[in-house]
């Protein structure tokens, strides 16, 4: 069965300091990987998915299949990163995919950025 | 292009009672999900439809269902309340199936007593 761990309910860091949240997987086949994020008062929106292999604001994630990890990074936190960040895995539409159309979550890591 | 939306947003029940939550998808978008979110369990798959049919469907007793209409709206309804259906639905549209970004709602908050 698919599932997505994020072993930190709770991370802390200052202003300017690198920050990864951790992001490991189990699957069978090739799911795509997303990281979700909510902001206070704000709905959960998309931060980044694996396959566009985009930086959105200053975050990167690199997926590796070796050790199913997905881990979120930035070189240097901004107060306004303090949210709540989801791990996510989907499966793409192929013949005979039972998950297909099913997303799994993590259970989230609430980042704070202290000044 | 106006985001996904969810009616009622709050939502007062009692045990035993039925309720059907809203869900109004970003226009073109074919695909909704529907999550359950609680501090405990973090957001829990609760079904996916497309095209009026339901796709997937997640861990859920058969008091939970749902349905799609012809212009992609779904509902979803829940019977006979428990207070552990206390919870935030949340409603995610997207432009197809499988591993395609997507777009949430607010959320219905439900409390059940």
């Amino acid at each position: 069965a698919q599932r997505v761990t994020q072993p930190e309910k709770l991370l802390s860091v200052f202003k300017g300091a690198p920050v990864e949240l951790k992001c490991n997987y189990s699957y069978s086949g090739s799911p795509e990987l997303f990281w979700y994020v909510q902001y206070s008062r704000q709905r959960l929106q998309l931060l980044l998915r694996h396959i566009s292999r985009e930086s959105i604001k200053g975050f990167t994630a690199d997926l590796n299949k070796g050790e199913t990890s997905f881990h979120l990074k930035k070189p240097f936190a901004q107060e306004e990163d303090s949210a709540m960040y989801y791990c996510a895995l989907s499966y793409p539409i192929t013949y005979n995919n039972t998950n297909a159309g099913k997303s799994t979550f993590g259970d989230g890591t609430t980042l704070t950025v202290k000044p | 292009k106006a985001g996904v939306t969810q009616t009622p947003r709050y939502l007062i029940k009692t045990r035993g009672q039925q309720v059907t939550l809203s869900c109004s998808p970003i226009s073109g978008h074919r695909s909704v999900s529907w999550y359950q979110q609680t501090p405990g369990q973090g957001l829990q798959f609760l079904f996916e439809y497309f095209s009026e049919t339901q796709r997937n469907k997640g861990n859920f007793p058969g008091r939970f269902s749902g349905r799609q209409f012809s212009n992609s709206r779904s509902e979803m309804n829940v019977s006979t309340l428990e207070l552990g259906d206390s919870a935030l639905y949340l409603c995610a549209s997207s432009k197809g199936r499988g591993a395609e970004t997507q777009y949430f709602g607010p959320g219905t908050r439900l409390l059940v007593l």
